[in-house]
Order: C-alpha cells, then structure tokens, then sequence
C-alpha cells in the first residue's frame, strides 16, 4: 500500500463550483500536510500546510486534516480557471527521507 | 531573480552520455533535494542533502550522483544516460520539512 494515495483526475467543474480534492494517508506518524499546486510545465508550489488535524484557511482556500481518519483535503470556494492546474498533496511524519508526494489530482476548471 | 534556478531547462542527450544538471539557491536553506517526476508515478526522491557535508540517497539513487559544491550549490550527474531517465527533474529547498519545500522550475530531459 502506497504511503499517499491520491485520484489522479481529471477532475472537471464549472467556474464558480467548489472543488474538493482529496487524500488519504496510511502512517498515522504523519504530523504535517501540506497542499502544492503544479502548473504546466512549473514547479510545484507550496499552496498551504496545516500541522495536525484541523482546518486552515487563506482566502478561496481551505485545508482540512482528519487524522482519525487519516484523510486531508483542500477545498477551493468560487473556482476560477487560473485554479486549473494539478494539485499535490505532501505528508511529513518526521522521518531521515522528508516529504512523501500524492501523484496528484489534474484539475480543469471550465469557463 | 528566482529562490530556485534549474539549469538547463530542457536537455536532448544520447543514451551513454553523462549529463549534469545544476541547481543554485537563493533561500539561505542547508536542505536541498533532487526529485524526478513521471506521469502516473508522481514525485520521487532522487538524493538530498542537509548540509554541505551530507548527502543522502533517496527513493531511486541509482544510476544517479550527486555534489554539493556550497550551501547554494547541488548538482545531480547521470553517469551514463539512459532512456528511461528521461523525465522531469526538480531541485528543491527548504528550511526544514515541515515548512514545506521551495521548488525550482525544472528540467525536462530526453534520453535518445
């Protein structure tokens, strides 16, 4: 079993929609997540990072952990389609080798 | 100028031929990581590095080198390329994991 698992997509929406993008994790070591957003032919950047369970949000954006469950997800409110771009999520659980990726979700957001 | 530059950012080889790709940080971070990324396999640890002494290998070192030439500095070598190397390859930094990594613009290398 993969340590990240994540739908790669394509997950396709109307502008305006909110999205939901998803991951589920196996180490329950894990103790901090974070969300990249990817644009074609970029680099992945860090979107935002939440440490524990909770929520965390910044502006259209909101991150959520459940570490019962051993879910993170990224909420994005009143989608735009400059939010198109393939969205990764990363877990960290204090381990030698750092960040373990998602294969990420590849979001289209339709005009 | 960019935190994170990757030179070069695209690269032709021929199958044998070594290759070096080199990445400079602008961040002030002793981490730096090289990654490569596939279609439908996602993100992979190539080596990292904590330190200018330090040097690790990830997930998929094989086939692979590395040198840190300075704090700023981290090059990755393909002794002798093949085609199944042919990917794009990502340097990041950080200041520690559990800030998040700072990613450069890429690499996309062929291997004919």
């Amino acid at each position: 079993q993969k340590e990240v698992e994540q739908d790669p997509g394509p997950l396709s929406v109307p502008e305006g929609a909110i999205v939901s993008l998803n991951c589920t994790y196996s180490n329950s070591a894990f103790q901090y997540f974070m969300w990249y957003r990817q644009y074609s032919r970029k680099g992945p950047e860090l979107l935002m990072y939440t440490y524990s369970s909770g929520n965390k949000e910044d502006g259209r954006f909101t991150a959520q952990v459940d570490k019962s469950s051993k879910y993170i997800s990224l909420f994005i409110r009143d989608s735009q389609p400059s939010d198109s771009a393939t969205y990764l999520c990363a877990v960290e659980g204090g381990g030698a080798d750092g960040l373990t990726f998602g294969k990420g979700t590849h979001l289209i957001i339709q005009p | 100028d960019a935190d994170v530059t990757q030179t070069p950012r695209n690269r032709i080889t021929k199958t044998g031929k070594r290759i070096m790709l080199e990445c400079s940080q602008t961040k002030g971070h002793d981490r730096m990581y090289w990654y490569r990324q596939d279609p439908g396999l996602g993100l992979r640890l190539i080596y990292y590095s904590f330190d200018v002494k330090d040097i690790n290998k990830g997930e998929i070192s094989d086939g692979y080198s590395v040198s840190r030439q300075a704090q700023a500095k981290f090059s990755l070598s393909l002794e002798s390329a093949i085609p199944n190397q042919t990917a794009l390859y990502f340097c990041a930094t950080s200041e520690l994991e559990s800030t998040g990594y700072t990613f450069g613009s890429g690499t996309r290398l062929t291997v004919v």
